[in-house]
C-alpha cells in the first residue's frame, strides 16, 4: 500500500528556534500534499495545501510567513515552523494525494510529528 | 458554513455492536470518509462512500444517505483494540477534506 513518512516523529525545541518537518511519499508520486495540525482532543485542522512546483495555499488564519511550506518534488514536502513558540506545540500530520491509482481521492497520511516548544 | 457533527464519546462492550453517526453540511460533496485514530497516531483509512447505501468491509460497515446528509459507521464484534477515535470527513467541491471532531469510542470488557 501507499506509504507516507514524516521526519522527525517528535521534536522538542526552545522558543524562538525554527523546526523543519519532512513529509515523503515513499512508493508513489503526489502532486498534492496536505499539512494538518491537531491539538489534544480536537480534530485535524487543515493548515495548507502544498502543490509541487507552486506556492502553497494556506487556510484562513494560518500565517504563511510563520509556516513555510516547500513542495520541491513529487515525493517531498517540507513544513518549517519559524520562530516557534509554546502555542505552536501540536501534532503535525501530513497527507499525500496520489497522482493515479486509487479510484477516488484518498489521502494517505504520514505518522505525524509531535512538536513541543519549551 | 461547513459543518460535520458526530458524538463526542461513546462506550460499548467487547463483542457487541456500535453505530457511530455523522451528519454533515458542506459546500459540495465528493465522498465521505471514515478514519480510525489511536491516541498519538495519524488517522488510518477505514471506508469511503460516495453513493447512497451500505459498504461492508469485514467487521466494519459504513452507510451513506446524501439526501439526509447522514452517514454511520457500524462496528461489529467489538474488540478491545477498537478503542480509538473515529473521524468522519467529507470531501467538498474543492476536493478538500472537512473533518468532524471525532468520536472517542471506549470498549469495556
Amino acid at each position: 500500500g501507499a506509504v507516507v513518512s514524516q521526519h522527525p516523529s517528535w521534536v522538542i525545541c526552545k522558543s524562538g528556534t525554527s523546526v523543519k518537518i519532512e513529509c515523503r511519499s515513499l512508493d508513489f508520486q503526489a502532486t498534492t500534499m496536505f499539512w494538518y495540525r491537531q491539538f489534544p482532543k480536537q480534530s485535524l485542522m487543515l493548515m495548507a495545501t502544498s502543490n509541487e512546483g507552486s506556492k502553497a495555499t494556506y487556510e484562513q488564519g494560518v500565517e504563511k510567513d510563520k509556516f513555510l511550506i516547500n513542495h520541491a518534488s513529487l515525493t517531498l514536502s517540507t513544513l518549517t515552523v519559524t520562530s516557534a513558540h509554546p502555542e505552536d506545540s501540536s501534532f503535525y500530520i501530513c497527507s499525500a494525494l496520489p497522482i493515479a491509482g486509487a479510484s477516488y481521492n484518498e489521502q494517505f497520511f504520514g505518522p505525524g510529528t509531535r512538536l513541543t516548544v519549551l | 458554513g461547513q459543518n460535520i457533527d458526530q458524538p463526542t464519546e461513546m462506550t460499548a462492550t467487547e463483542g457487541a455492536i456500535v453505530q457511530i453517526n455523522c451528519t454533515y453540511q458542506t459546500s459540495g460533496f465528493n465522498g465521505l470518509f471514515w478514519y480510525q485514530q489511536h491516541a498519538g497516531e495519524a488517522p488510518t483509512f477505514l471506508s469511503y462512500n460516495v453513493l447512497d447505501g451500505l459498504e461492508e468491509k469485514g467487521r466494519f460497515s459504513s452507510f451513506l444517505s446524501r439526501s439526509k446528509g447522514y452517514s454511520y459507521l457500524l462496528l461489529k464484534e467489538l474488540q478491545m483494540k477498537d478503542s480509538a477515535s473515529y473521524l468522519c470527513a467529507v470531501m467538498d467541491s474543492n476536493y478538500q477534506l472537512i473533518w468532524g471532531a471525532g468520536t472517542k469510542l471506549i470498549i469495556k470488557p
